[in-house]
């Protein structure tokens, strides 16, 4: 079975400051597909980033970047000069076969002014 | 606009009562999910389809059912709603089996 795991239920940083949100995986999937999702307090799950398994090229859109490790299973999601709009909880998520999904527990970022 | 639209986006009801949660997409999307949201738990999937008429469990289908008649819309029915399905749902499109998924703003359901 597919796993999702995010070690930090909650983090706080500091305006302009950068984070790394972490995230681990387990499955002997070899195609599949990764996802941070965010989740600001309108409930609303809006799509941060997308990577694919195959590319080894880590994905990036703006301030968001993530580290993709295939080997050791892991996905953490950088923001960098974090603002007060980034606070929210972030999900990471694995997708393999037809839209099967399997979501993290969260976790929880407040950027302080 | 293209967006995912779900009604109700708030209910309260009792134990035993028949209910639906509507879900309605407009970008012609192939794929519709159902997940619910439940605090620690992150979002977990409750029912999937790949197109009309089909339709398949995720991890969470008991107590559930769903019906794809058309493309568009993607019903969730709790025939009989027990207070352990209190919980924030959410539906989800997606154009293809590898393709994003774009998400509703949420119903969130109190069973008494």
């Amino acid at each position: 079975a597919q796993t999702v795991t995010q070690s930090q239920p909650e983090m706080s940083v500091q305006e302009a400051e950068t984070v790394t949100l972490s995230c681990t995986y387990d499955t002997s999937e070899s195609n599949y597909y990764l996802f941070w999702y965010k989740q600001p307090p309108s409930r609303q799950m809006i799509l941060v980033i997308r990577q694919e398994a195959y590319k080894q090229q880590n994905a990036t859109e703006n301030r968001f970047s993530v580290n993709f490790q295939k080997a050791a299973k892991s996905f953490s999601l950088k923001i960098s000069d974090s603002q007060l709009g980034d606070t929210a909880m972030y999900f990471c998520a694995f997708m393999w076969g037809a839209q099967k999904l399997v979501f993290g527990q969260g976790t929880r970022l407040t950027i302080n002014p | 606009e293209a967006q995912v639209t779900q009604n109700p986006r708030y209910l309260i009801t009792v134990t035993g009562k028949k209910l639906t949660v509507t879900c309605s997409q407009n970008m012609n999307h192939e794929y519709m999910s159902w997940y619910r949201q439940d605090p620690g738990l992150g979002l977990r999937q409750i029912y999937y389809s790949m197109n009309v008429e089909v339709t398949d469990k995720g991890d969470v289908p008991e107590g559930y059912k769903v019906s794809r008649k058309e493309k568009r819309n993607f019903p969730l029915i709790l025939e009989s709603p027990s207070p352990n399905q209190t919980s924030l749902y959410f539906c989800a499109s997606s154009l293809s089996g590898t393709g994003t998924q774009y998400f509703g703003p949420g119903t969130r359901l109190l069973v008494l």
